[in-house]
């Protein structure tokens, strides 16, 4: 079963609302989680570290102020995309784990994101 | 993250063998090679992953050469929905590092 629990899967929304994702580890603590962004035919992209507790780190060229990271658990992470506009759509994906001896890092099943 | 090359297509007919290769040539001593796979609008699946040792799981085996400067990723009876991307990754265990993502590898399984 699933190890990382992303929500929304879908999100249709009007230009200059904000919307916020959920990412979360179902059978174990995660310090630090990952956003990526994947464009179409395109392939993934990290937009940010995600780390409990603390300031996420983010990668050049994203917006801090645009892309709201909070880890306020060791479970979960949110992702809030705020004012958005239609440039801002695509396929959001976080994922968490893989930190530990012979632990692979899992994935959730991704935010399809459009702005209209 | 040792860089990793794949070839961008490859197709497979249903119910074969799909070999799955990847180059790694400057692979560290102690980096992992991580396959994922990626179905059309889902996140990236996890396969496998090895570090020198020939490794098999219910999804897959892993082949890494001696040199560890390639490997391939071995799907034994393909399906259909095996269809996917297929990433090849380089990377330390354990880190706390984000994974790295190439291009991949488009597998078509065709009835």
């Amino acid at each position: 079963g699933a190890v990382v629990s992303q929500h929304p899967s879908w999100v249709i929304c009007k230009s200059g609302t904000s919307v916020k994702i959920e990412c979360r580890s179902l059978d174990f603590q995660a310090t630090t989680m990952f956003w990526y962004r994947q464009f179409p035919k395109q392939s993934l992209m990290l937009m940010a570290t995600s780390n409990e507790g603390s300031k996420a780190t983010y990668e050049q060229g994203v917006e801090k102020d645009k892309f709201l990271i909070n880890h306020a658990s060791l479970t979960l992470s949110t992702l809030t995309v705020t004012s958005a506009h239609p440039e801002d759509s695509s396929f959001y994906i976080c994922s968490a784990g893989g930190t530990g001896t012979g632990q692979p890092q899992h994935f959730g099943d991704g935010t399809r994101l459009s702005i209209l | 993250d040792a860089k990793t090359t794949q070839p961008p297509s490859m197709d497979c007919a249903e119910g074969r063998a799909a070999n799955l290769p990847c180059n790694h040539s400057t692979i560290s001593g102690n980096e992992y090679v991580y396959w994922y796979r990626q179905i059309h609008s889902q996140g990236p699946q996890y396969i496998i992953h090895g570090l020198k040792n020939n490794e098999t799981n219910e999804m897959a085996s892993l082949i890494i050469t001696e040199d560890r400067k390639s490997s391939t990723l071995i799907l034994p009876h393909a399906t259909l929905r095996d269809t996917a991307v297929y990433y090849c990754i380089v990377r330390v265990q354990g880190s706390a590092r984000q994974l790295t993502f190439g291009s991949g590898t488009q597998l078509t399984v065709l009835p």
